[in-house]
Protein backbone atom coordinates (compact mmCIF):
# COMPACT_ATOMS: atom_id res chain seq x y z
CA UNK A 1 0.00 0.00 0.00
CA UNK A 2 1.03 3.27 -0.52
CA UNK A 3 1.25 6.11 1.70
CA UNK A 4 2.43 10.15 1.90
CA UNK A 5 3.62 12.00 4.75
CA UNK A 6 4.33 16.05 5.09
CA UNK A 7 6.29 16.51 7.98
CA UNK A 8 4.57 19.79 9.54
CA UNK A 9 0.95 21.09 8.93
CA UNK A 10 2.31 24.82 8.71
CA UNK A 11 5.37 26.38 7.62
CA UNK A 12 6.41 30.22 8.10
CA UNK A 13 9.32 31.79 6.00
CA UNK A 14 10.23 35.24 5.57
CA UNK A 15 10.31 37.19 2.17
CA UNK A 16 13.30 36.09 -0.31
CA UNK A 17 13.90 33.04 2.56
CA UNK A 18 14.45 29.45 1.51
CA UNK A 19 11.54 27.31 1.25
CA UNK A 20 11.76 23.25 2.18
CA UNK A 21 8.62 21.70 2.35
CA UNK A 22 9.08 18.06 3.46
CA UNK A 23 7.17 15.09 2.08
CA UNK A 24 8.25 11.40 2.31
CA UNK A 25 6.18 8.40 0.65
CA UNK A 26 6.19 4.21 1.45
CA UNK A 27 5.40 2.31 -1.79
CA UNK A 28 6.38 -1.51 -2.53
CA UNK A 29 6.90 -0.33 -6.21
CA UNK A 30 8.86 2.54 -8.00
CA UNK A 31 6.19 5.34 -7.40
CA UNK A 32 5.16 8.25 -9.36
CA UNK A 33 5.22 11.75 -7.06
CA UNK A 34 3.59 15.21 -7.19
CA UNK A 35 3.35 18.31 -5.90
CA UNK A 36 -0.14 20.31 -5.95
CA UNK A 37 -0.60 23.67 -4.90
CA UNK A 38 -3.73 25.05 -3.62
CA UNK A 39 -4.37 28.70 -3.71
CA UNK A 40 -7.11 29.81 -1.34
CA UNK A 41 -11.22 28.73 -2.59
CA UNK A 42 -9.13 27.53 -5.60
CA UNK A 43 -8.49 24.20 -7.15
CA UNK A 44 -5.51 22.34 -6.59
CA UNK A 45 -2.86 23.08 -9.58
CA UNK A 46 0.21 20.63 -10.46
CA UNK A 47 3.36 22.48 -9.81
CA UNK A 48 5.62 19.28 -10.99
CA UNK A 49 5.70 15.38 -10.93
CA UNK A 50 8.11 12.98 -10.71
CA UNK A 51 8.29 9.73 -13.23
CA UNK A 52 11.09 8.01 -12.81
CA UNK A 53 13.18 9.87 -15.17
CA UNK A 54 15.66 12.64 -13.83
CA UNK A 55 15.95 12.88 -9.98
CA UNK A 56 15.55 16.81 -10.01
CA UNK A 57 12.29 17.73 -11.06
CA UNK A 58 11.64 21.19 -12.15
CA UNK A 59 8.07 22.81 -11.97
CA UNK A 60 6.22 26.28 -12.42
CA UNK A 61 6.96 29.49 -10.12
CA UNK A 62 10.38 28.42 -9.35
CA UNK A 63 9.52 25.22 -7.44
CA UNK A 64 11.70 21.97 -7.74
CA UNK A 65 12.07 18.74 -5.89
CA UNK A 66 13.95 16.12 -5.26
CA UNK A 67 13.70 12.14 -5.70
CA UNK A 68 15.86 10.33 -3.04
CA UNK A 69 14.96 6.79 -3.14
CA UNK A 70 17.34 5.84 -0.10
CA UNK A 71 15.37 8.59 2.30
CA UNK A 72 12.05 7.84 0.27
CA UNK A 73 11.64 11.49 0.67
CA UNK A 74 10.40 13.91 -2.31
CA UNK A 75 10.56 17.62 -0.37
CA UNK A 76 10.06 20.29 -1.94
CA UNK A 77 11.98 23.82 -2.62
CA UNK A 78 12.35 27.31 -4.13
CA UNK A 79 15.02 29.64 -3.05
CA UNK A 80 13.32 32.67 -2.45
CA UNK A 81 10.25 33.10 -1.37
CA UNK A 82 7.56 34.86 -2.61
CA UNK A 83 4.70 36.26 -0.91
CA UNK A 84 2.57 35.08 -4.00
CA UNK A 85 3.76 31.41 -3.09
CA UNK A 86 1.68 31.96 0.22
CA UNK A 87 -0.76 28.42 -0.73
CA UNK A 88 -1.28 24.94 1.12
CA UNK A 89 0.67 22.48 -0.78
CA UNK A 90 -0.54 18.66 -1.43
CA UNK A 91 2.44 15.80 -1.92
CA UNK A 92 0.81 12.82 -3.06
CA UNK A 93 1.94 9.48 -4.80
CA UNK A 94 0.80 7.27 -7.11
CA UNK A 95 1.89 3.57 -9.00
CA UNK A 96 2.97 4.26 -12.85
CA UNK A 97 0.07 3.87 -14.91
CA UNK A 98 -2.22 5.22 -12.27
CA UNK A 99 -5.75 5.26 -12.70
CA UNK A 100 -8.48 3.18 -11.99
CA UNK A 101 -7.45 -0.27 -11.10
CA UNK A 102 -3.86 0.59 -11.39
CA UNK A 103 -3.97 2.44 -8.34
CA UNK A 104 -5.32 5.68 -7.30
CA UNK A 105 -3.09 9.85 -6.44
CA UNK A 106 -3.15 9.09 -2.25
CA UNK A 107 -2.92 12.98 -0.83
CA UNK A 108 -1.10 13.62 1.81
CA UNK A 109 -2.77 16.15 4.45
CA UNK A 110 -1.31 19.41 2.91
CA UNK A 111 1.42 21.48 4.58
CA UNK A 112 0.33 25.52 4.65
CA UNK A 113 2.95 28.14 3.82
CA UNK A 114 2.77 31.61 5.37
CA UNK A 115 5.39 34.39 3.62
CA UNK A 116 5.79 36.91 6.21
CA UNK A 117 6.87 40.39 4.71
CA UNK B 1 -11.30 24.65 -23.65
CA UNK B 2 -12.84 24.95 -20.03
CA UNK B 3 -10.78 22.18 -18.56
CA UNK B 4 -13.01 20.76 -15.37
CA UNK B 5 -16.31 22.12 -14.77
CA UNK B 6 -17.72 21.90 -11.20
CA UNK B 7 -21.22 23.15 -10.69
CA UNK B 8 -22.60 24.43 -8.52
CA UNK B 9 -19.90 26.71 -6.32
CA UNK B 10 -21.99 27.11 -2.99
CA UNK B 11 -25.34 24.79 -1.95
CA UNK B 12 -26.65 24.95 1.38
CA UNK B 13 -28.71 21.92 1.80
CA UNK B 14 -31.10 20.48 4.63
CA UNK B 15 -30.35 17.05 6.58
CA UNK B 16 -31.95 14.25 4.50
CA UNK B 17 -32.14 16.22 1.16
CA UNK B 18 -30.38 14.64 -2.04
CA UNK B 19 -28.77 16.46 -4.78
CA UNK B 20 -26.33 16.48 -7.47
CA UNK B 21 -22.37 18.00 -7.83
CA UNK B 22 -22.02 18.62 -11.52
CA UNK B 23 -18.85 17.88 -13.55
CA UNK B 24 -17.78 17.76 -17.01
CA UNK B 25 -14.48 17.68 -18.89
CA UNK B 26 -13.81 18.85 -22.02
CA UNK B 27 -9.89 17.26 -22.70
CA UNK B 28 -11.44 13.52 -24.04
CA UNK B 29 -9.93 12.62 -20.01
CA UNK B 30 -10.32 8.33 -20.12
CA UNK B 31 -10.67 8.83 -15.96
CA UNK B 32 -12.25 10.86 -13.83
CA UNK B 33 -12.61 11.04 -9.93
CA UNK B 34 -14.25 12.59 -7.16
CA UNK B 35 -12.36 13.87 -3.87
CA UNK B 36 -13.79 15.88 -0.63
CA UNK B 37 -11.29 17.75 1.12
CA UNK B 38 -11.52 18.43 5.15
CA UNK B 39 -9.31 20.85 7.27
CA UNK B 40 -6.37 18.58 7.96
CA UNK B 41 -7.29 15.50 6.40
CA UNK B 42 -6.00 16.43 2.49
CA UNK B 43 -8.33 15.06 0.07
CA UNK B 44 -9.41 11.33 0.11
CA UNK B 45 -11.02 9.74 -2.60
CA UNK B 46 -15.11 8.93 -3.43
CA UNK B 47 -15.37 7.40 -6.17
CA UNK B 48 -13.65 7.18 -9.36
CA UNK B 49 -14.28 6.02 -13.01
CA UNK B 50 -11.64 4.56 -15.80
CA UNK B 51 -14.29 4.94 -18.84
CA UNK B 52 -17.82 5.71 -20.00
CA UNK B 53 -19.87 2.80 -17.46
CA UNK B 54 -17.49 1.93 -15.33
CA UNK B 55 -17.32 3.21 -11.65
CA UNK B 56 -15.45 2.29 -8.91
CA UNK B 57 -15.68 2.98 -4.89
CA UNK B 58 -12.83 4.92 -3.52
CA UNK B 59 -11.63 5.21 0.52
CA UNK B 60 -14.64 7.46 1.78
CA UNK B 61 -17.53 6.02 -0.77
CA UNK B 62 -20.44 5.43 2.25
CA UNK B 63 -23.48 8.35 1.08
CA UNK B 64 -22.28 9.04 -2.48
CA UNK B 65 -23.53 7.50 -5.97
CA UNK B 66 -21.67 8.30 -9.15
CA UNK B 67 -22.43 7.41 -12.76
CA UNK B 68 -20.46 7.77 -16.32
CA UNK B 69 -22.93 7.48 -19.20
CA UNK B 70 -20.09 9.53 -21.19
CA UNK B 71 -17.01 10.54 -21.70
CA UNK B 72 -17.48 14.01 -20.51
CA UNK B 73 -19.49 14.37 -17.32
CA UNK B 74 -19.09 12.44 -13.79
CA UNK B 75 -21.92 13.82 -11.58
CA UNK B 76 -21.57 13.02 -7.74
CA UNK B 77 -24.96 12.08 -5.77
CA UNK B 78 -25.86 12.44 -2.35
CA UNK B 79 -28.45 10.42 -1.15
CA UNK B 80 -29.33 11.69 1.79
CA UNK B 81 -27.63 14.73 2.84
CA UNK B 82 -26.16 14.22 6.49
CA UNK B 83 -23.90 17.09 8.70
CA UNK B 84 -20.36 14.05 8.02
CA UNK B 85 -20.96 15.36 4.15
CA UNK B 86 -20.32 19.25 5.09
CA UNK B 87 -16.68 19.48 3.18
CA UNK B 88 -15.39 20.87 -0.67
CA UNK B 89 -15.86 18.72 -3.18
CA UNK B 90 -13.16 18.31 -5.94
CA UNK B 91 -13.58 16.49 -9.62
CA UNK B 92 -10.36 15.66 -11.68
CA UNK B 93 -9.74 13.72 -14.54
CA UNK B 94 -6.63 13.15 -16.33
CA UNK B 95 -5.02 10.43 -18.78
CA UNK B 96 -4.13 7.56 -17.40
CA UNK B 97 -0.68 8.08 -15.91
CA UNK B 98 -0.98 11.66 -16.43
CA UNK B 99 -1.07 14.59 -13.77
CA UNK B 100 -4.08 15.59 -12.68
CA UNK B 101 -6.52 18.48 -14.12
CA UNK B 102 -8.67 19.53 -10.62
CA UNK B 103 -11.81 22.15 -10.96
CA UNK B 104 -12.35 25.13 -9.09
CA UNK B 105 -14.54 23.08 -6.00
CA UNK B 106 -18.31 22.59 -4.81
CA UNK B 107 -18.53 24.03 -0.97
CA UNK B 108 -21.16 21.92 0.28
CA UNK B 109 -22.65 22.70 3.80
CA UNK B 110 -25.52 20.48 5.72
CA UNK B 111 -27.43 21.92 7.99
Amino acid sequence: AQSVTQLGSHVSVSEGALVLLRCNYSSSVPPYLFWYVQYPNQGLQLLLKYTSAATLVKGINGFEAEFKKSETSFHLTKPSAHMSDAAEYFCAVAPPRYGGSQGNLIFGKGTKLSVKP
Amino acid sequence: NAGVTQTPKFQVLKTGQSMTLQCAQDMNHEYMSWYRQDPGMGLRLIHYSVGAGITDQGEVPNGYNVSRSTTEDFPLRLLSAAPSQTSVYFCASSFTGEGYTFGSGTRLTVV
